[in-house]
């Protein structure tokens, strides 16, 4: 069973905020990911880690960026939300030499 | 370029009416491929990994089988609770990113 937990699960702030997305696995999973979904849309990766210290951007380009001082945990930061930011958020964690990947439950995000 | 495709977008059953869905991947050197069920708001749930053509697995009314070129997600006599979206992935680089198809959208009426 997969132990991989985000929050806030929904928000709504004004244009021009600074937000942050918590993501925290309880695994020890070496690897996590960001997605951003759009409603009925695909999947697409926006940050990845390979573990503490490393991070890398994804196939879509964002704005938001991420950070990976712990193994458990990995926040991806938006420094100033705009309405084209409104999306689901979606993170995920493996283990280093293992593809399959373990979701979280989301954060659905909307900027006014 | 690597392309995982799923088809069809939608599908609608009655309550009992088996089916299948399809995934047809160009992923060259398949490191497996990955099926995922995708409830309304939140995030997948993993199903099953596939890793040689004529693999299956089960699980209650889901069984996944894998060829060279496409993978099958077969549901047997389906309930209304099977109804979520059915997303196939597969590895696409070394680092082991997953590329995802659109995913197959299924509605089973009571």
């Amino acid at each position: 069973e997969a132990d991989i937990y985000q929050t806030p699960r929904y928000l709504v702030i004004g244009t021009g905020k600074k937000i942050t997305l918590e993501c925290s696995q309880t695994m020890g999973h070496d690897k996590m990911y960001w997605y951003q979904q759009d409603p009925g849309m695909e999947l697409h990766l926006i940050h990845y880690s390979y573990g503490v210290n490393s991070t890398e951007k994804g196939d879509l380009s964002s704005e938001s960026t991420v950070s990976r001082i712990r193994t458990e945990h990995f926040p991806l930061t938006l420094e100033s939300a705009r309405p084209s930011h409104t999306s689901q958020y979606l993170c995920a964690s493996s283990e280093l030499v293992q593809e399959t990947q373990y979701f979280g439950p989301g954060t659905r995000l909307l900027v006014l | 370029e690597d392309q995982v495709t799923q088809s069809p977008e939608a599908l609608r059953l009655q309550e009992g009416e088996s089916s299948s869905l399809n995934c047809s991947y160009t992923v060259s050197g398949l490191r497996g491929l990955f099926w995922y069920r995708q409830d309304p708001g939140k995030g997948p749930e993993f199903l099953f990994t596939l890793y040689s053509a004529g693999e299956e697995k089960e699980k209650e009314r889901l069984k996944a089988t894998l060829t060279k070129k496409e993978s099958f997600l077969h549901i047997t006599a389906p309930k209304p609770e099977d109804s979520a979206t059915y997303l196939c992935a597969a590895p696409y680089n070394a680092g082991n990113m997953l590329t995802f198809g659109g995913g197959t959208r299924l509605m089973v009426k009571p």
